[in-house]
C-alpha cells in the first residue's frame, strides 16, 4: 500500500509561471520529507527537504510547503524554466525502525512550455 | 555531483541466470542503498546497508541478496533472475540514516528476457 501519493502524474506549464507540484501522504509517523528531480537515463538529484517541526523551507526558486494536519505538502517552483522539465518525486522517511527508509511517491511529469 | 557510478549501466539477461550489479562510491559514507524504479511505483527500497557486512532488507526483498565487503562497495544480487525484476535499479549514498537526503547514482537498466 502506497503511503506517498503523487494524484498528478504529469503538470504543464508556461515559462516564467509557477509550478506546483503536490503530495499526500498517510503514514503519520513521517518526519522528513524530500523532493528529487530526474532527467531521462540520470539518477534522482535532491532538490530540497523538510523536517516535520516545520512548515515552509525555501531554497532559491523551489519552496516546500507541508502541512502535517492534512499529511499534505507541496513544492513550489517560481519562475519555471526550461530546465525544470522533468520527473519530480517526493519521498518521506519516519524516526525510529523505518530511519533510511525513504517511501516514493510515484512521480509527476513536468513539461514547461516556451 | 556525489562520486557514485553504477555498473554495469546496461544489461540484457535470460530468466534463471545470476546477475550482479555494482554500486562504487568515492564520499566515504557509511550508508548504501538499493532501489528499484518501476513504473507507478516510484523508487522502491530493496536493501540498505550501515556499514561493511551490516545489511538489512528494504520493501521489495524478495530475490535480492546483497553484499558490503569494503565501505565504498555495495553489490546487489539476484541469484536467479525472473521476468519481474526487469527495472532500472539506483544505488544511493547517505552520510547518515536520517535528517539527511541521499545521493543517487545515474542507473542501471536491467531487462530479463
Amino acid at each position: 500500500d502506497q503511503q506517498v501519493k503523487q494524484n498528478s502524474p504529469s503538470l504543464s506549464v508556461q515559462e516564467g509561471r509557477i509550478s506546483i507540484l503536490n503530495c499526500d501522504y498517510t503514514n503519520s509517523m513521517f518526519d522528513y520529507f524530500l523532493w528529487y528531480k530526474k532527467y531521462p537515463a540520470e539518477g534522482p538529484t535532491f532538490l530540497i527537504s523538510i523536517s516535520s517541526i516545520k512548515d515552509k523551507n525555501e531554497d532559491g526558486r523551489f519552496t516546500v510547503f507541508l502541512n502535517k494536519s492534512a499529511k499534505h505538502l507541496s513544492l513550489h517552483i517560481v519562475p519555471s524554466q526550461p530546465g525544470d522539465s522533468a520527473v519530480y518525486f517526493c519521498a518521506a522517511s519516519a524516526s525510529g525502525d523505518s530511519w533510511g527508509k525513504l517511501q516514493f511517491g510515484a512521480g509527476t511529469q513536468v513539461v514547461v512550455t516556451p | 555531483d556525489a562520486g557514485i557510478t553504477q555498473s554495469p549501466r546496461h544489461k540484457v539477461t535470460e530468466t534463471g541466470t545470476p546477475v550482479t550489479l555494482r554500486c562504487h562510491q568515492t564520499e566515504n559514507h557509511r550508508y548504501m542503498y538499493w532501489y528499484r524504479q518501476d513504473p507507478g511505483h516510484g523508487l522502491r527500497l530493496i536493501h540498505y546497508s550501515y556499514g561493511v557486512k551490516d545489511t538489512d532488507k528494504g520493501e521489495v526483498s524478495d530475490g535480492y541478496s546483497v553484499s558490503r565487503s569494503k565501505t565504498e562497495d555495495f553489490l546487489l544480487t539476484l541469484e536467479s533472475a525472473t521476468s519481474s525484476q526487469t527495472s532500472v535499479y539506483f544505488c544511493a549514498i547517505s552520510e547518515s540514516l536520517h535528517n539527511q537526503p541521499q545521493h543517487f547514482g545515474d542507473g542501471t537498466r536491467l531487462s530479463i528476457l
